[in-house]
This record gives C-alpha cells, sequence and structure tokens, in this order.
C-alpha cells in the first residue's frame, strides 16, 4: 500500500494563474479530506468528500477554490485566480471507513507558491 | 461546531525528561481524540488516538488521558530524546461525517 499520494510536491504559480492539487487516497479508502496548513500555523479543515459527492466544504472559501473526488481517479483541489494568500501547504488525508472515529492517514502535502 | 484548543504552543524540554500537551475541545458529542506528530517539511503523522470509551492508553514512551466530563485531554511523553522534536497537533471529532478539528500545534524541543 502506498500510502496517501499527493502531486505535485511543490507548486509555483504567478498571481491569477490556476493551481490543481491532486490526492490519490490510500487503498480501500472512500473518504477524502482537504487541509490547508500556513506556515507555523495548525491544519485547517477545507473540505471532505466520499466518490463523487461532496460531504462537507464548510471550510472551502466559496469562491475561487472548488474540490471534486470522481468515480475514477484521483481527488482534485482547484484554486482559480491565485493570489499570494494562497500560499499554503495543502495535505490531503483518506479514512477507510465513516471517516469518523477510524484514523485519517496524510499525504506528503503540496506546497504552493504564489509569486 | 467543534473548537480544539492546545496549550502550550512551545515546549522545551531537557533530554530524558516529561512533555505534556493538553488539549481542550467544545462539542460534548466528539468521541475520538487522535494525535499527530509533524516534523519540518513532512506530513502530519498519527501516533496515538483514544476513543471516549476510555480514559487513558498508552504505547511505550507515549500515552493520552482523556477526561470527558471536563472536555480535556493530554499527551504525556516520558524519556523524552532529541528525535521526539516536532510539532505535534491535538485533534477531535464525532459520529456523523464530521472531520477533524485540529488544535494549532505544540512545538516541543528536546534539547540534549
Amino acid at each position: 500500500n502506498a500510502g496517501v499520494m499527493q502531486n505535485p510536491r511543490h507548486l509555483v504559480r504567478r498571481r491569477g494563474q490556476e493551481a490543481r492539487l491532486r490526492c490519490s487516497p490510500m487503498k480501500g479508502h472512500s473518504h477524502v479530506y482537504w487541509y490547508r496548513q500556513l506556515p507555523e500555523e495548525g491544519l485547517k479543515f477545507m473540505v471532505y468528500l466520499q466518490k463523487e459527492n461532496i460531504i462537507d466544504e464548510s471550510g472551502m472559501p466559496k469562491e475561487r477554490f472548488s474540490a471534486e473526488f470522481p468515480k475514477e481517479g484521483p481527488s482534485i483541489l482547484r484554486i482559480q485566480q491565485v493570489v499570494r494568500g494562497d500560499s499554503a501547504a495543502y495535505f490531503c488525508a483518506s479514512s477507510p471507513t465513516q471517516g469518523v472515529g477510524t484514523e485519517a492517514f496524510f499525504g506528503q502535502g503540496t506546497r504552493l507558491t504564489v509569486v | 461546531g467543534e473548537n480544539v484548543e492546545q496549550h502550550p504552543s512551545t515546549l522545551s524540554v531537557q533530554e530524558g525528561d516529561s512533555a505534556v500537551i493538553k488539549c481542550t475541545y467544545s462539542d460534548s458529542a466528539s468521541n475520538y481524540f487522535p494525535w499527530y506528530k509533524q516534523e519540518l517539511g513532512k506530513r502530519p503523522q498519527l501516533i496515538i488516538d483514544i476513543r471516549s470509551n476510555v480514559g487513558e492508553k498508552k504505547d511505550q514512551r507515549i500515552a493520552v488521558t482523556l477526561n470527558k466530563t471536563a472536555k480535556h485531554f493530554s499527551l504525556h511523553i516520558t524519556e523524552t530524546q532529541p528525535e521526539d522534536s516536532a510539532v505535534y497537533f491535538c485533534a477531535a471529532s464525532r459520529i456523523g461525517n464530521t472531520p477533524l478539528v485540529f488544535g494549532k500545534g505544540t512545538r516541543l524541543s528536546v534539547i540534549a
């Protein structure tokens, strides 16, 4: 089991460009969570998805941010028209069952830098 | 929604001493409390967790205690070693498709 895979590990975008972050959960996991981590800060929940469904997006900004987890393929976090304040590490985590009360395993993260 | 407070934000201990990190939570329905360790530039890794049906859990040098009445839980690391230096995060969640809510982290430095 390769664990939770995220790519790219590092992403540099100019202001106004789009950023696409990918997350492949662990084998057998159908629940994916995206978190954002600013330097020297904690993990802020953004969105929780199951296959083809968004369960909870209460932590995700209403504009410019979107997420999906299609039936086939990785989960995608998409940030349109990036701004400098979007620079952060974005982690995804996956869990095997209902997603709460069970272990969540994190990927290595994608470090987004907006220049 | 759930709110998790974590203290202290930084902690320095001498090698061999014990370290204690404390967290409080607000949602009395929360029933799962994991602790994660994050080394610089790396992913958060689960080190221990506790569910609300037990008050204490131990794994070698690491232990976690839970007081449901007071809504707080703590991480205890004994015989600290330099490789224990990292940022530690507590989290809480409950049944019902709710994600983990994290504390802001504690930067632990173990001085050799």
